[in-house]
């Protein structure tokens, strides 16, 4: 049973535009919530995360927003630029600020900006 | 500042083969240790996770091993490799307190 689903495997958005990249769980205990960016045959790096207390968490170009009523969150990229063109993680974790067995990660979504 | 490194990068290894993919973070202290693995159309996976030397947690079932003989070193290994043990193997860390995850390059295992 997946805790965490990234439903879309791919996604495709043309340059300067808005990514929308979105992400599902299940888990009402999950209280933390992280993006992590991941480029070919490289580790993932964290982008940006977000806290159950909180609705919105904006750092530059990236936005992510939780709606926990839902068990919804998305990661907003405007504008979307050719160096975003990666696969995005969502992860989830049981304790604030993620636990050390305590993150689920989805599956991934390929973001691909078209010129 | 701290850094990871795991190694080695790529691996093809035959069927029934061992294996040892080791990782080594720098600059702090007792961080917890992760591997995780990546497989073709799934996400990250956790593996094996430690908070201390010598203490090692499985998350799945598998031939798979690790240890920890050293604070900042943490070894994937295997007696012999399967077909499906094919994939790419992630080393993390995280502060003791836990937070964010910070991944080493990645070990890209095919099995033959």
């Amino acid at each position: 049973d997946q805790q965490v689903k990234q439903n879309s495997p791919s996604l495709s958005v043309q340059e300067g535009r808005i990514s929308i990249l979105n992400c599902d769980y299940t888990n009402s205990m999950f209280d933390y919530f992280l993006w992590y960016k991941k480029y070919p045959a490289e580790g993932p790096t964290f982008l940006i995360s977000i806290s159950s207390i909180k609705d919105k968490n904006e750092d530059g170009r990236f936005t992510v927003f939780l709606n926990k009523s839902a068990k919804h969150l998305s990661l907003h990229i405007v504008p979307s630029q050719p160096g975003d063109s990666a696969v995005y993680f969502c992860a989830a974790s049981l304790f604030s600020g993620g636990g050390a067995d305590g993150l689920t990660f989805g599956k991934g979504t390929h973001l691909i900006i078209q010129p | 500042s701290q850094t990871i490194h795991q190694w080695p990068a790529t691996l093809v290894q035959p069927v029934g083969s061992p294996l040892s993919l080791e990782c080594t973070v720098e600059g702090t202290s007792n961080p917890n240790l992760y591997w995780y693995r990546q497989a073709a159309g799934r996400g990250l996976q956790l593996l094996f996770y430690s908070v201390g030397i010598g203490q090692i947690s499985s998350e799945v079932p598998q031939n798979l091993s690790a240890s920890r003989p050293q604070d900042r070193q943490f070894i994937l290994s295997s007696k012999k490799l399967l077909l499906s043990d094919s994939g790419f193997y992630l080393c993390a860390w995280t502060r003791t307190g836990g937070g964010e995850l910070f991944f080493g390059e990645g070990s890209r295992l095919t099995v033959l």
